[in-house]
């Protein structure tokens, strides 16, 4: 049980251009689900907070305007890259919580976008 | 006052061995201790949790020692396997009402020796 998926695992894309990351829970309901970064050899880093049914809650120095994410449902959320760059490129994870009496996350597989 | 100090960077085992990880918190506030294992190019695996009126939690190979006085919690693997090796993230989670959010350790880099 508590599996996460992202949809896709890898996308290449042009500097300039918009990259959609999908984040599903596939056998609960995540009230809350989280996006994070992270660096080669680093730890991860928050970038944002999603509560379904409402905005997201960015962490200091993240760019809403640039990553844009959507709770659309109790099951997915997504997260938008606007107008990349090559310093955008890196390690995407998404990670959901069951329910908000819980503390357990459960993190999906990752996607790696690289900007070109 | 939100960090989670967690050491060694790296770690060298012989398969057999026990892997010990430590980690420091400052925080009284937290009040979950999960643990997460992560293979390259993969995302982080929940791989077991405390909460601090626990000293102590196994699961397999897999052990939580916590003190509460010394504000520092550590992950031991006993008999490690060369499979073990991946990156484990120590992290801790406050009350809700003061965010809820994962505080992660910076990570460390585990290889077991066959």
């Amino acid at each position: 049980g508590a599996v996460v998926s992202q949809h896709p695992s890898r996308v290449i894309c042009k500097s300039g251009t918009s990259v959609k990351i999908e984040c599903r829970s596939l056998d609960f309901q995540a009230t809350t689900m989280f996006w994070y970064r992270q660096f080669p050899k680093q730890s991860l880093m928050l970038m944002a907070t999603s509560n379904e049914g409402s905005k997201a809650t960015y962490e200091q120095g993240v760019e809403k305007d640039k990553f844009l994410i959507n709770h659309a449902s109790l099951t997915l959320s997504t997260l938008t890259v606007t107008s990349a760059h090559p310093e955008d490129s890196s390690f995407y994870i998404c990670s959901a919580r069951p329910s908000r009496d819980r503390d357990e996350q459960y993190f999906g597989p990752g996607t790696r976008l690289t900007v070109t | 006052q939100q960090q989670v100090k967690q050491s060694p960077q790296s770690l060298i085992v012989q398969k057999g061995g026990i892997s010990i990880i430590n980690c420091a918190y400052e925080n009284t506030a937290f009040d979950y201790f999960p643990w997460y294992q992560q293979f390259p190019g993969k995302g982080p695996a929940l791989l077991i949790a405390i909460r601090p009126d626990v000293s102590e939690k196994k699961e397999g190979r897999f052990t939580i020692s916590f003190n509460k006085s010394a504000k520092q919690f550590s992950l031991h693997i006993m008999d490690s396997q060369p499979g073990d090796s991946a990156t484990y993230f120590c992290a801790a989670i406050p009350p809700r009402e003061y965010g809820n959010k994962l505080v992660f350790g910076a990570g460390t880099i585990l290889r077991v020796k066959s």
